[in-house]
């Protein structure tokens, strides 16, 4: 049975540093991994989707990247802004149909 | 740029009430989900929807529950006599193809209370 992981749970730099975000699975038989963020009490805004068969995935100040032998991905957020304060989640896809797993995600803040 | 869309934003109910949570997925996309987060909990998968009929189902998804597509534009979800614990943020997804190089996108999630 496929087990998503997020570690750390919480996450506090100052404004400027890089952020990374670690997510771990069980199972490496996935289709893709999708990292999402989400506001407090809101939805789910896609950031990046990355296929089995690629080792990473870059937008704007995103970069994300996937091991999927040893079941991790990491997501990269360059230069932080208090903006980028928010809940990140990743997400695999293991099956045909499209289902999607998710990991308990990443709660960050930036400070000014 | 195309987005899915879910009303009501809020709902409260009366336990024992039915509910229905409604979607309007992306018009091209063929595969449409329903996923659930209690408060504080992860994202858990309900139900995909494919072609018209039910593809997946979590053992969450049991007969209090159900998923309609009435029209070419609309995706439901139907709960039974709802329970305290159905209480949760709803979200809806829809993605292009189900699998392989197939982003989902989700709404902004219907957050449901029953009292």
């Amino acid at each position: 049975k496929q087990e998503v992981t997020q570690i750390p749970a919480a996450l506090s730099v100052p404004e400027g540093e890089n952020l990374v975000l670690n997510c771990s699975f069980t199972d490496s038989a996935i289709y893709n991994l999708q990292w999402f963020r989400q506001d407090p009490g809101k939805g789910l805004t896609s950031l990046l989707l990355i296929q089995s068969s690629q080792r990473e995935q870059t937008s704007g100040r995103l970069n994300a990247s996937l091991d999927k032998s040893s079941g991790r991905s990491t997501l990269y957020i360059a230069a932080s802004q208090p903006g980028d304060s928010a809940t990140y989640l990743c997400a695999v896809m293991s099956d045909s149909w499209g289902k999607l797993q998710f990991g308990a995600g990443t709660q960050v803040v930036v400070t000014p | 740029e195309p987005e899915v869309t879910q009303t009501p934003s809020h709902q409260v109910t009366q336990m024992g009430q039915e509910v229905i949570l409604r979607c309007v997925p992306i018009s091209n996309h063929l595969y449409f989900y329903w996923y659930r987060q209690i408060l504080g909990q992860k994202v858990e998968f309900l139900v995909s929807f494919y072609n018209n009929e039910i593809s997946e189902k979590s053992e969450i998804f049991d007969d209090q529950f159900s998923v309609e597509r009435p029209d070419g534009s609309n995706f439901t979800l139907k709960i039974r006599s709802t329970k305290l614990e159905d209480s949760a943020m709803y979200f809806c997804a829809s993605s292009e193809r189900g699998f392989m190089n197939t982003e989902a996108f989700f709404g902004q999630g219907t957050r449901l209370t029953v009292v």
